[in-house]
């Protein structure tokens, strides 16, 4: 079947350093992936994507490949915030549904000043 | 600006009670769905609904049923609340056309407390 697995938080670092949040995923064929962030007492908001395999996705200093041959999708960022305190969700959708996402259990970052 | 609105933020309510999870969203999207969200579980697709008075079951229906009346409103309903439905319930539309991801936009999400 389709899933996605995320590492498991939380995950402490301290501001300015270098962020990895492993994602892989088993789907058939070629999905679009996600990573949606959700910041404390907020609904999710779409951070970035990508459509097909080598495409890099990238926002607000977070970057994303979507690697065919590792089945991965790995979210980045160069050095983070405070602000970046949050929880991060990797998804898919699949291509022969329209409709439906479907949601690592999410990776909680707490960044310290 | 994109907005989905849900009705209540924080709900408690007693084991037995009816209750009624509303969701609105102003972008003219075809596609609506509700969530719940779990500790270690990440999102579980409940219901959704791709038309007005349409809709189909996700990955966990039971214990629940939807209403979609008009396009920009989509009600969760929980017929007779037990305590294992206390959780975060989101809310998110998308639009299905034209090239392109499908991206859905989450309202801000309603904690219900069942008890």
């Amino acid at each position: 079947g389709n899933s996605v697995t995320q590492m498991e938080g939380p995950v402490t670092l301290s501001e300015e350093a270098f962020l990895t949040i492993n994602c892989t995923y088993t789907a058939t064929g070629y999905p679009s992936l996600f990573w949606y962030v959700q910041y404390p007492g907020e609904g999710l908001q779409l951070l970035l994507k990508a459509t097909k395999a080598d495409d890099k996705g990238s926002n607000k200093g977070f970057e994303a490949t979507y690697r065919k041959e590792t089945t991965s999708f790995h979210l980045e960022k160069g050095s983070v915030q405070v602000s970046d305190s949050a929880v991060y969700f990797c998804a898919l959708r699949r291509m022969d549904s329209s409709y439906k996402l479907i949601f690592g259990s999410g990776t909680r970052l707490l960044v310290r000043p | 600006d994109v907005k989905v609105t849900q009705s209540s933020r924080y709900l408690v309510k007693r084991t037995g009670e009816k209750v009624f999870l509303e969701c609105v969203q102003d972008m003219d999207h075809e596609n609506m769905f509700w969530y719940r969200q779990d500790p270690g579980l990440g999102l579980r697709l409940i219901y959704f609904s791709y038309d007005v008075k349409m809709k189909e079951k996700g990955d966990i229906p039971e214990g629940y049923s939807v209403s979609r009346e008009k396009k920009e409103r989509f009600s969760l309903i929980l017929e007779s609340a037990s305590t294992n439905q206390t959780s975060m319930y989101l809310c998110a539309s998308s639009s299905p056309g034209g090239v392109g991801s499908y991206e859905q936009y989450f309202g801000p999400g309603t904690r219900l407390t069942v008890t």
